[in-house]
């Protein structure tokens, strides 16, 4: 079956710090893959999408994100990690008809000062 | 820019009442989903809609029901609220111009039933 895990349901950095969250996938070809970013409160916006081409993507908020097709895997990085990206961070994949997605089960975020 | 707005953030219910979620998009967009989101199991598909009218049902459709009259708005409902479904609803669209599966999502409804 298709699923999508990410493996850390929770993780602490410290401002300043570096941060890769993890994602991987289990499709039966690459599907399209996204992140998404939900803050407090509020809906989900997205990060960045994969689809083809160059294997490592840039997205808003200064995150980037890399495919990589041997290990199934689609994990977020960010060099320096604020305050503000506290949050909760979902990765997506969807292949098929309409237009529809599978979610990982999310990674909490929590940044300290 | 796209938006999906839902009729309501916060939502108090109780159970055996019949609930309607709405949820209205700007972008002429074709898909329309309802999630339901739980800690710990990230988004679970409820319904999706793909024109009006038309309907299929997703991972969890249990106790709920949904309707698309217009191509603008899917209307999530709840025929008879129990405390099971105290949950945050999300709604999202999407277009079939596009081949990237992106949608786009409402800010949410937080359902208590009590």
């Amino acid at each position: 079956a298709q699923s999508v895990t990410q493996p850390d349901i929770h993780i602490t950095v410290s401002e300043g710090a570096s941060l890769e969250l993890r994602c991987n996938y289990s499709y039966g070809a690459t599907p399209y893959l996204f992140w998404y970013v939900q803050s407090p409160g509020q809906g989900l916006q997205l990060l960045l999408k994969y689809f083809s081409g160059d294997t490592l993507v840039q997205g808003i908020k200064g995150f980037e994100a890399e495919f990589k097709r041997s290990q199934s895997s689609f994990n977020l990085r960010k060099p320096s990690v604020h305050w503000s990206d506290a949050a909760e961070y979902f990765c997506a994949a969807g292949s098929g008809g309409y237009n529809k997605l599978i979610f990982g089960a999310g990674t909490r975020l929590a940044v300290h000062p | 820019d796209v938006k999906v707005t839902q009729s309501s953030r916060y939502l108090v219910k109780r159970t055996g009442e019949k609930v309607f979620l709405e949820c209205v998009q700007d972008m002429d967009h074709e898909n329309m989903f309802w999630y339901r989101q739980d800690p710990g199991l990230g988004l679970r598909l409820i319904y999706f809609s793909y024109d009006v009218k038309m309907k299929e049902k997703g991972d969890i459709p249990e106790g709920y029901s949904v309707s698309r009259e217009k191509k603008e708005r899917f209307s999530l409902i709840l025929e008879s609220a129990s405390t099971n479904q105290t949950s945050m609803y999300l709604c999202a669209s999407s277009s079939t111009q596009t081949l990237y599966y992106e949608q786009y999502f409402g800010p949410g409804t937080r359902l208590t039933v009590t």
